[in-house]
């Protein structure tokens, strides 16, 4: 099977863009998470699909959000961007929602200027 | 907030020999797992340990868990330099109805095999 792809890899965009990244997790995972990797954080949930439903949402202001499609690939979108949202955000699929072993895609590197 | 809390930051030993990283972590769990990252890349799963298990090997890969002290290791054995790099223990918090909520990260132990 293919492994988790996430879209683009690297992106570079100012402060108060925003920006939508994509993640196409590994045929038949119906659950996607989101992490954002930051030097000072460290990985840190953002939220998690599953079936088209944000079930769970971690501690990040209402800029941060996402959706599900029906074919489960997911895509997160930040509004007003601000240099801090620079991180490595990585996408994460698995079977079901008990959150097992999770399969990491190699994640988006955003650069906020 | 850190669920799991790896020991050392960071770890650089040579080639052939032996590192062991730690984890502790604060609340029940169902089970832990390791995670390695390559630098700057996504993390790949690398072993799940259930809160009823005390040992789990992998190839060279043995880990430890002691629910009694909320701590875990992770002992990589006859090391290479293609083992370099950061390795993060993770934790899934747990509902009130007893499922996996969302995984919680430590922020990792960098590990440097010199050749």
């Amino acid at each position: 099977k293919a492994g988790v792809t996430q879209t683009p890899r690297y992106l570079i965009k100012t402060r108060g863009q925003q920006v939508t990244l994509s993640c196409s997790p590994i045929s038949g995972h119906r659950s996607v998470s989101w992490y954002q990797q930051t030097p000072g954080q460290g990985l840190q949930f953002l939220f998690e699909y599953f079936s088209e439903t944000q079930r769970n949402k971690g501690n990040f202001p209402g800029r941060f959000s996402g959706r599900q499609f029906s074919n489960s690939r997911s895509e997160m979108n930040v509004s007003t961007l601000e240099l801090g949202d620079s991180a490595l955000y990585l996408c994460a699929s698995s079977l079901d929602t008990d959150q097992e072993t999770q399969y990491f895609g190699p994640g988006t590197r955003l650069l906020v200027l | 907030s850190q669920q799991g809390e790896e020991d050392p930051q960071a770890l650089s030993i040579q080639e052939g020999e032996n590192a062991t990283m730690n984890c502790s972590y604060k609340t029940s769990i169902n089970n832990l797992q390791w995670y390695r990252q390559n630098s700057g890349r996504g993390l790949v799963h690398l072993i799940l340990i259930r809160s009823n298990e005390r040992e789990k090997h992998s190839g060279r890969l043995r880990v430890t868990l002691d629910t009694s002290k909320k701590s875990s290791s992770l002992l990589i054995t006859a090391s290479r330099a293609a083992d370099t790099a950061s390795y993060f223990c993770a934790t899934p918090q747990l509902r009130s109805g007893g499922s996996n909520y969302k995984l919680t990260f430590g922020k990792g132990t960098l590990l440097t095999v010199n050749p």
